[in-house]
C-alpha cells in the first residue's frame, strides 16, 4: 500500500538557519505529494503541492521537488523564521481514482525556530 | 473567503456517552473526508463521501458512523465512547477528485472523552 516516511523530529534550528525535512514515499503510479503546516492549535493547511515527477512546489520560501528516483520529496527552506515554527506534514494522494483520492500523512516533523 | 467550517470547535464527553461532530464543506466541494489525529500523532484518514455516498472507508471503529446530507454537510457520530478516542477530529472537503491540489482542511474538533 501506499506509506510516507518523514523525517522524525523534533528538530530546532536558529533564525536564519537552512532547513530540510526529508520525505520519502512507496506509492504504486505517480501519486501526488505535498506538504501540510499545522501550527498550535490549528488545522491542516496546504503548504506546497507537486503533481508529478520534477515538478516543484513552492509557497512562502519553502520549496519541494517531487523526485521519482529516489521517491522522495524533501521540504526545504533558505533561512527560517520564528514564525516558521510548527509541525510539518508531508502527504501522498494516489493517482486520480475515483473514491481513492484519499490523503496519506508521514508521522510528523515539529519545527522550532529560535531567536 | 469561506473555509470548511467544523462544530463544535472543542467538546468533553464521558465515557459510553454519544458525540456527533458537524462538518459543512466549502460551497461547491462535493466531497468530505473525515480525518483523526490523536496527540502527537499524523492525521488518521477515517471516512469519505461524495455525493452523499460513502466513497472510502480507513480504520473508522464499528461504534463510529458518518453520512452526508443533501447541502452536503457532514456529521460523524460516535457512540459507546472510550477514553482512546480522545482526538483533534479533521473534516475537509474538495472538488471530486481533487483532494491532492484543492482540498482544505477545518480547524477541527478537539473531543476530550473523561
Amino acid at each position: 500500500g501506499n506509506s510516507v516516511t518523514q523525517m522524525e523530529g523534533p528538530v530546532t534550528l536558529s533564525e536564519e538557519a537552512f532547513l530540510t525535512i526529508n520525505c520519502t514515499y512507496t506509492a504504486t503510479g505517480y501519486p501526488s505529494l505535498s506538504w501540510y503546516v499545522q501550527y498550535p492549535g490549528e488545522g491542516l493547511q496546504l503548504l506546497l503541492k507537486a503533481t508529478k515527477a520534477d515538478d516543484k512546489g513552492s509557497n512562502k520560501g519553502f520549496e519541494a521537488t517531487y523526485r521519482k528516483e529516489t521517491t522522495s520529496f524533501h521540504l526545504e527552506k533558505g533561512s527560517v523564521q520564528v514564525s516558521d515554527s510548527a509541525v510539518y506534514f508531508c502527504a501522498l494522494s494516489p493517482p486520480l481514482n475515483f473514491g481513492n483520492e484519499k490523503l496519506t500523512f508521514g508521522t510528523g516533523t515539529r519545527l522550532t525556530i529560535i531567536p | 473567503a469561506a473555509g470548511v467550517i467544523q462544530s463544535p470547535r472543542h467538546l468533553i464527553k464521558e465515557k459510553r456517552e454519544t458525540a456527533t461532530l458537524k462538518c459543512y464543506p466549502i460551497p461547491r466541494h462535493d466531497t468530505v473526508y473525515w480525518y483523526q489525529q490523536g496527540p502527537g500523532q499524523d492525521p488518521q484518514f477515517l471516512i469519505s463521501f461524495y455525493e452523499k455516498m460513502q466513497s472510502d472507508k480507513g480504520s473508522i471503529p464499528d461504534r463510529f458512523s458518518a453520512q452526508q446530507f443533501s447541502d452536503y454537510h457532514s456529521e460523524l457520530n460516535m457512540s459507546s465512547l472510550e477514553l482512546g478516542d480522545s482526538a483533534l477530529y479533521f473534516c475537509a472537503s474538495s472538488p471530486r477528485g481533487q483532494m491532492n491540489t484543492e482540498a482544505f482542511f477545518g480547524q477541527g474538533t478537539r473531543l476530550t472523552v473523561v
